[in-house]
């Protein structure tokens, strides 16, 4: 069966600093989706990031950009100039390509953005 | 409405008493998903819908649980004699694609549950 952990439940970060969030994954599967999630305190769920584990190349998005490392199973999220907006619960998902279409979620880690 | 919506957004059950959730899905969007997310927990998925055919109900945690999409647009999940465990935010995405496709999941705003 596919997990994911997150083994930071709570960061925090300057305001404009750069912050770090990790992610792991245990998958059988070669060809598969990776994906962080943003949930703000009104529980809407929001996209900010995906990789597919074919590319060799890390997404980047913005200030978002992943670092997926697919030997390891490992997939960060580093946010660049912090924002007090992205202050949230962030979630890392994963799908596989073929088959089944549910996303399976981390526990989360709940960022903390300071002014 | 341009995104996904659910109602009611709160409700407060007594235990054993049967509730209905309902989820309007982007207009157009083939696939539709429903997740339980505990208190602090990330969510867990429940069952999947492509079109009116609930392709995978591998989530549901027990036949309490029921989930239609008769039309293809609406979906309701229905919790029969529910119980404390049930208390949880539950989440519904939907989806333009179907598998193999990259695609993203748009999520609703969520029902919070309490069984009291």
């Amino acid at each position: 069966a596919q997990t994911v952990t997150q083994s930071q439940p709570e960061m925090s970060v300057q305001e404009a600093e750069t912050v770090t969030l990790s992610c792991t994954y245990d998958t059988s599967e070669s060809d598969y989706y990776l994906f962080w999630y943003k949930q703000p305190p009104s529980r809407q769920m929001i996209l900010v990031i995906r990789q597919e584990a074919y590319k060799q190349q890390n997404a980047t998005e913005n200030r978002f950009s992943v670092n997926f490392q697919k030997a390891a199973k490992s997939f960060s999220l580093k946010i660049s100039d912090s924002q007090l907006g992205d202050a949230a619960m962030y979630f890392c998902a994963y799908r596989i390509i073929q088959g089944a279409q549910k996303l399976v979620f981390g526990q989360g880690t709940r960022l903390t953005i300071n002014p | 409405g341009a995104g996904v919506s659910q109602s009611p957004r709160y409700k407060v059950a007594k235990r054993g008493q049967d509730v209905a959730l309902r989820c309007d899905p982007i207009s157009g969007h083939v696939s539709l998903f429903w997740y339980q997310q505990a208190l602090g927990q990330g969510p867990e998925f429940l069952t999947y819908f492509q079109n009116e055919a609930q392709l995978d109900k591998s989530g549901l945690p027990s036949d309490r649980f029921f989930a239609e999409r008769p039309e293809g647009s609406v979906s309701t999940l229905k919790i029969q004699r529910t119980q404390q465990e049930d208390s949880a935010v539950y989440l519904c995405a939907s989806s333009s694609g179907t598998a193999g496709q990259s695609y993203e999941q748009y999520f609703g705003p969520g029902t919070r549950l309490t069984v009291t």
